[in-house]
C-alpha cells in the first residue's frame, strides 16, 4: 500500500497560462500532503503544506498567489501554477502522509510533474 | 566560479560491494529521520527510517545509523546491486514543525557491473 498518484508527469504550456498538477492517495487518506519543487540535480525545497478542508501553509518565499493549492477531500489535493513563465519550469513532486498509523510521519512520494514553460 | 547547487557528492562501488552514504543533519531537535532513494526522473521512494531514541535500524540490505552527539545519519546498504543506482537522500524532521521534512543535499549512487 501507500500508492501515490501525480498527474501529469510531463506538461508544456505557454507563457501566461495555468496548469494544475493533482495528487492523489489511492490506497489510503491523507491529512497531509506536501509540494516540493526540484531543479536539476539539487534537493526537494519544500514549497507548501496542504491540510484537507484548510489552507495551505507557505514556506518561506512562496507565492501563494502563484501556487495555489486545494486539498477537498482526504485523497486528492492539487496545485494550480498561475500565469506561469519560464522560470516556473521545474520538477514538481508531491507527497502524501498517512492518517491514523503509527507510521504517520512516513511521506510517500508521486512520480513528479516536470513542468517546462516556453 | 563553481556553483556548488550543480554537483551533488557522488559514490561509485563496484557490483556486490557494501556502501555507506552519509549525511550530516542541521537541527539538534530533529527527533525523526528517513532515507529515500530517488531514481532519475521519478519521486522519492522510501527506504528507511529511524527515530532519535534509536542508534541501529536494519531493514532487508539497508541498515541506518544514527550518531545524535555529532548530528549524523549514515545508510549502509549491503551487497550493492546495479538496480541501487540512484540519488539518496536523508531528511529529518521534529514534532515541533509537524514532521515536516527538511531534506540534505543528495548523493549520487554509481554501481559499476
Amino acid at each position: 500500500g501507500a500508492v501515490v498518484s501525480q498527474h501529469p508527469s510531463w506538461v508544456i504550456c505557454k507563457s501566461g497560462t495555468s496548469v494544475k498538477i493533482e495528487c492523489r492517495s489511492l490506497d489510503f487518506q491523507a491529512t497531509t500532503m506536501f509540494w516540493y519543487r526540484q531543479f536539476p540535480k539539487q534537493s526537494l525545497m519544500l514549497m507548501a503544506t496542504s491540510n484537507e478542508g484548510s489552507k495551505a501553509t507557505y514556506e518561506q518565499g512562496v507565492e501563494k498567489d502563484k501556487f495555489l493549492i486545494n486539498h477537498a477531500s482526504l485523497t486528492l489535493s492539487t496545485l494550480t501554477v498561475t500565469s506561469a513563465h519560464p522560470e516556473d519550469s521545474s520538477f514538481y513532486i508531491c507527497s502524501a502522509r498517512r492518517a491514523g498509523t503509527l507510521a504517520k510521519n512516513i511521506q510517500y512520494f508521486g512520480a513528479g510533474t516536470r513542468l517546462s514553460v516556453l | 566560479g563553481e556553483n556548488v547547487g550543480l554537483h551533488l557528492p557522488t559514490l561509485s562501488v563496484q557490483e556486490g560491494d557494501n556502501s555507506i552514504i552519509n549525511c550530516a543533519y542541521s537541527n539538534s531537535a530533529s527527533d525523526y529521520f528517513i532515507w529515500y532513494k530517488q531514481e532519475s526522473g521519478k519521486g522519492p521512494q522510501f527506504i528507511i527510517d529511524i527515530r532519535s531514541n534509536m542508534d541501529k535500524r536494519q531493514g532487508q540490505r539497508v541498515t541506518v545509523l544514527l550518531n545524535k552527539t555529532v548530528k549524523h545519519l549514515s545508510l549502509q546498504i549491503a551487497a550493492t546491486q546495479p538496480g541501487d543506482s540512484a540519488v539518496y537522500f536523508c531528511a529529518e524532521s521534529f514534532g515541533g514543525s509537524n514532521y515536516k521534512l527538511t531534506f540534505g543535499k543528495g548523493t549520487l549512487l554509481t554501481v559499476n557491473p
